[in-house]
């Protein structure tokens, strides 16, 4: 079965400072990777995905991520935050041959600081 | 864009009412997904469809049970609501496998 890690539960950064919030899974067969933004009293909004091909995936909102097979992680990285982007983050998998259930990571609060 | 609208944003029910969330898509997506959001456990899936009157158990269904008359409608019905029932629940729906799901604005049902 597979599972989500999202390794820090909240991340506080100052504005225009990098951030990247960490994610890892695990499963024994080929995935599709997914990062979900849910600004306060909202659903989630999809900002980027790994289907196939390039491993570097770019999102809206100047968000990527990298998908790194060998360890198993699917990190998303923002070179220059802004106080606009505090929400929670939430990391999902599916495995590409299994009905593609998504299943989420705990999520990640990022605040962003003046 | 697609659009998953749920009935209610903000709910208030007691022990033991037999509780309806609603959950519409505009975009004739096959698949419909129900989940509960709740602090440090990310999102758990309750139920989902993979087309009109067809229902599967996701991770967490006991206590729950789903409706699915209409491709576009996907209801969630708690019958016999308890306070352990107290949560955020989304809707969700997508066009098929492989492919993203769109949330609706979720409901945040109070259970006293």
């Amino acid at each position: 079965a597979q599972s989500v890690t999202q390794l820090d539960s909240q991340v506080p950064v100052f504005e225009e400072a990098p951030v990247e919030l960490r994610c890892n899974y695990s499963s024994s067969v080929s995935v599709y990777l997914f990062w979900y933004v849910q600004y306060p009293n909202q659903g989630l909004q999809l900002l980027l995905k790994y289907l196939s091909g390039s491993t570097l995936v770019k999102g809206i909102n100047g968000f990527e991520a990298e998908f790194n097979k060998s360890q198993t992680s699917f990190h998303l990285r923002k070179p220059s935050v802004h106080i606009s982007d505090t929400a929670e983050y939430f990391c999902a998998v599916s495995e590409a041959d299994a009905g593609n259930m998504l299943t989420f990571g705990g999520g990640t609060r990022l605040m962003v600081k003046p | 864009d697609v659009k998953v609208t749920q009935s209610s944003r903000y709910l208030v029910k007691r022990t033991g009412e037999k509780v309806f969330l609603e959950c519409v898509q505009d975009m004739d997506h096959e698949n419909m997904f129900w989940y509960r959001q709740d602090p440090g456990l990310g999102l758990r899936l309750i139920y989902f469809s993979y087309d009109v009157k067809m229902k599967e158990k996701g991770d967490i269904p006991e206590g729950y049970s789903v409706s699915r008359e209409k491709k576009e409608r996907f209801s969630l019905i708690l019958e016999s609501a308890s306070t352990n029932q107290t949560s955020m629940y989304l809707c969700a729906s997508r066009p098929g496998r492989g492919q993203p799901q769109h949330f609706g604005d979720g409901t945040r049902l109070s259970i006293l």
